[in-house]
């Protein structure tokens, strides 16, 4: 497609449950970020692929999170066990290059995760 | 952390002022960029100003940046209804595997 898109867009699920949230980047951007945006928070860091690999994982919060992008294009945010501190909007962006001085990150919609 | 501060934390102004927002961060950055956030959506990039800039344009937008005072700030011009949203700001600085974003400002353009 022409955009980030992330799926589900809302995703509601009960304490204790395992959730994955997907990321499909524009086609031909290496870099791919995940965020996690509070309500009236601004977005916070999670984790940022070049490629395959996980160049930056310093901003999981825990072992709970983790997340992949295999082929180096779709990425799958995973969370185990999920707590209801874990809702907010996760939202995923990509950009053409990554690394010391990228230009425009483009984002998704976002995945709202609701935990009950 | 690095993380940006917008200032204010919310603007309310009429249709066809000016808008001012500003944003200060706390390490040397490789450059820094604007968003925009609807209420619900995803974030929308505005414009990019590198280390080495003082000042870009981008049809009614004014970005400034001051690396000595580590600030910057985003001016819209002949403010619309439709340019209601938050705006953020965002740095990066070292390998720049990170964007910090700041916490926001709201701005309500009231018609």
């Amino acid at each position: 497609g022409a955009g980030v898109s992330q799926t589900p867009s809302n995703k509601v699920t009960e304490k204790g449950k395992y959730v994955e949230l997907r990321c499909d980047p524009i086609s031909g951007h290496t870099a791919l970020y995940w965020y996690r945006q509070s309500l009236g928070q601004g977005p916070e860091f999670l984790i940022y692929f070049q490629g395959t690999g996980a160049a930056d994982d310093s901003g999981l919060p825990n072992d709970r999170f983790f997340a992949v992008r295999p082929e180096g294009s779709v990425s799958t945010l995973k969370i185990q066990r999920t707590e209801r501190g874990d809702s907010a909007v996760y939202l995923c962006a990509s950009s053409r290059f990554g690394g010391q001085g990228t230009g425009e990150l483009f984002f998704g919609e976002g995945s709202r995760l609701t935990v009950l | 952390s690095q993380q940006g501060e917008e200032d204010p934390q919310a603007l309310s102004i009429q249709e066809g002022e000016n808008a001012t927002m500003n944003c200060s961060y706390k390490t040397s950055i490789n450059n820094l960029q604007w968003y925009r956030q609807n209420s619900g959506r995803g974030l929308v990039h505005l414009i990019l100003i590198r280390s080495n800039e003082r000042e870009k344009h981008s049809g009614r937008l004014r970005v400034t940046l001051d690396t000595s005072k580590k600030s910057s700030s985003l001016l819209i011009t002949a403010s619309r209804a439709a340019d209601t949203a938050s705006y953020f700001c965002a740095t990066d600085a070292g390998a720049g595997n990170q964007f910090y974003f700041g916490t926001g400002t709201s701005l309500t353009v009231i018609p």
